[in-house]
């Protein structure tokens, strides 16, 4: 199993600032997945992020606008940039270990 | 295009008796199945899974169903229990940890005392 730490687990900001949320493993993985939920919705994968390589988008999802750092196998940032209420969710950290995906607990974030 | 699919968003079964959860997929390259349970507030936390493999998989009171020729899964609760009310997310991936695991949309599940 692993434990993942994320940080703020909440938030309220204003529009068109921007966010970085944090999350550190307890062991080093070669892959973490950073998920949205949206209100109501589901875990949607926003990107993908390799320790010394950029980070793979999935469709819908920009860099500009998410921006992921990478800088060691036990750490990563997802960055939410010029921030409307649309982008109000449940921010998640995941690693996984063979099938299973272990989470973080989220950052609620919102956006007034 | 959704390659998970519940299509109950939401269920309401009595404490004591069986919930059971619904699950389909698109995808034949999927080779593990996964049930995620979230409660508010909280990350998803994993539930139980099933290697394409197998067609049952039974941990304590949760099985797990899966008929691999008709794409379909279930999740079976029994007895249920009031703590077991949660959004409950099934989960589909392929047996590495390099691929993405894909979530359907969640069946909230409400157990009456």
């Amino acid at each position: 199993s692993a434990v993942i730490s994320q940080k703020p687990s909440r938030d309220i900001c204003q529009r068109g600032t921007s966010l970085t949320i944090q999350c550190q493993v307890d062991s080093q993985v070669t892959m973490m997945f950073w998920y949205r939920q949206q209100p109501g919705q589901s875990l949607t994968l926003i990107a993908t992020a390799n320790q010394g390589s950029e980070a793979t988008y999935e469709s819908g999802f920009v860099i500009d606008k998410f921006p992921i750092s990478r800088p060691n196998l036990t750490f990563s940032t997802l960055t939410v940039s010029n921030m409307s209420p649309e982008d109000s969710s449940i921010y998640l950290c995941s690693v996984k270990a063979t099938v299973m995906a272990f989470f973080g607990q989220g950052t609620r974030l919102t956006v007034v | 295009d959704q390659q998970v699919k519940q299509n109950s968003p939401s269920l309401s079964v009595q404490e004591g008796r069986i919930s059971i959860l619904n699950c389909d997929y698109t995808n034949s390259m999927f080779d593990y199945f996964l049930w995620y349970k979230k409660y508010p507030a909280e990350g998803p936390t994993f539930l139980i899974s099933i290697s394409s493999i197998k067609d049952k998989n039974e941990d304590g009171r949760f099985t797990v169903f899966l008929n691999k020729s008709a794409k379909h899964l279930s999740l079976h609760i029994v007895p249920s229990q009031p703590g077991d009310s949660a959004v409950y997310f099934c989960a589909a991936t392929t047996k590495t940890s390099y691929d993405k695991v894909i979530f359907g949309p969640g069946t909230s599940l409400s157990v009456i005392p």
